[in-house]
C-alpha cells in the first residue's frame, strides 16, 4: 500500500472549517484513500473514503486531486469534539489498514 | 458505540501471568483484526482473521497467541509478557459491504 504523508499537527478555530492535507504521490489506481480519527485513548473512528471522486457525508468532505497524488479532508464547521488525531491511509485490495503518525488537530475555542 | 466490544478495558499483569483479551461483535462481520498501539506511536497491525482463519501475522512474538473460535469472537492470549508490551490493544472487524473497519475501545494493558 502507498505511503501517505501528513503534517504532524494543525489547529483551527471552533466553528471554522478544518482542512487536513494528505500526500500520497505513489498511490496506485486501485488504492482507496481512507480517513479515520482517534480521540484520546479510544479506538479509531471511520470518517470517509474515496477512490477518484470527491465524497461527502454527514461528518466531512473528501477532496481528491485529479492526479490522485494528494487529498484534503474538510470538516466544515469544526467543534471542540473534533480535536483528535486524523489518519490518512491508502488501502489496496487486502483490507489491511496501515496507520501512520497522522495529524494531531487541535480545535481552539 | 461501534458494536465491537472489548474486555477488559484495563488490565495490569505481572511478567509471569497468563491473561486473555476478548473481542466480540455481532455485526455479521467475518474478518477481525488485532492492533497494538504503544504510547505516542502509530497503530501496528498484529493479526488478521478471515472466516476464522488467520491470514496475517505481522511477525508478532509467540508470547501473543490469538484465537478465533467463530466469526464473532476473537481472543488474544498473553503469557510471559515484557514491560515493553504495555500498550493499548485494539480489536476491529470489517464490514465488507461498506468497506469500513469498526474498532472497539481497546484494552489498556500494563505489564509490571
Amino acid at each position: 500500500d502507498a505511503k501517505t504523508t501528513q503534517p504532524p499537527s494543525m489547529d483551527c478555530a471552533e466553528g471554522r472549517a478544518a482542512n487536513l492535507p494528505c500526500n500520497h504521490s505513489t498511490i496506485s489506481g486501485n488504492e482507496y484513500v481512507y480517513w479515520y480519527r482517534q480521540i484520546h485513548s479510544q479506538g479509531p473512528q471511520y470518517i470517509i473514503h474515496g477512490l477518484k471522486n470527491n465524497e461527502t457525508n454527514e461528518m466531512a468532505s473528501l477532496i481528491i486531486t485529479e492526479d490522485r497524488k494528494s487529498s484534503t479532508l474538510i470538516l466544515p464547521h469544526a467543534t471542540l469534539r473534533d480535536t483528535a488525531v486524523y489518519y490518512c491511509i491508502a488501502r489496496g485490495s487486502s483490507y489491511k489498514l496501515i496507520f501512520g503518525s497522522g495529524t494531531r488537530l487541535l480545535v481552539r475555542p | 458505540e461501534t458494536g465491537v466490544t472489548q474486555t477488559p478495558r484495563h488490565l495490569v499483569m505481572g511478567m509471569t501471568n497468563k491473561k486473555s483479551l476478548k473481542c466480540e461483535q455481532h455485526l455479521g462481520h467475518n474478518a477481525m483484526y488485532w492492533y497494538k498501539q504503544s504510547a505516542k506511536k502509530p497503530l501496528e497491525l498484529m493479526f488478521v482473521y478471515n472466516f476464522k482463519e488467520q491470514t496475517e501475522n505481522n511477525s508478532v512474538p509467540s508470547r501473543f497467541s490469538p484465537e478465533c473460535p467463530n466469526s464473532s469472537h476473537l481472543f488474544l492470549h498473553l503469557h510471559t509478557l515484557q514491560p515493553e508490551d504495555s500498550a493499548l490493544y485494539l480489536c476491529a472487524s470489517l464490514d465488507r459491504v461498506s468497506e469500513k473497519l469498526f474498532f472497539g475501545s481497546g484494552t489498556q494493558l500494563s505489564v509490571l
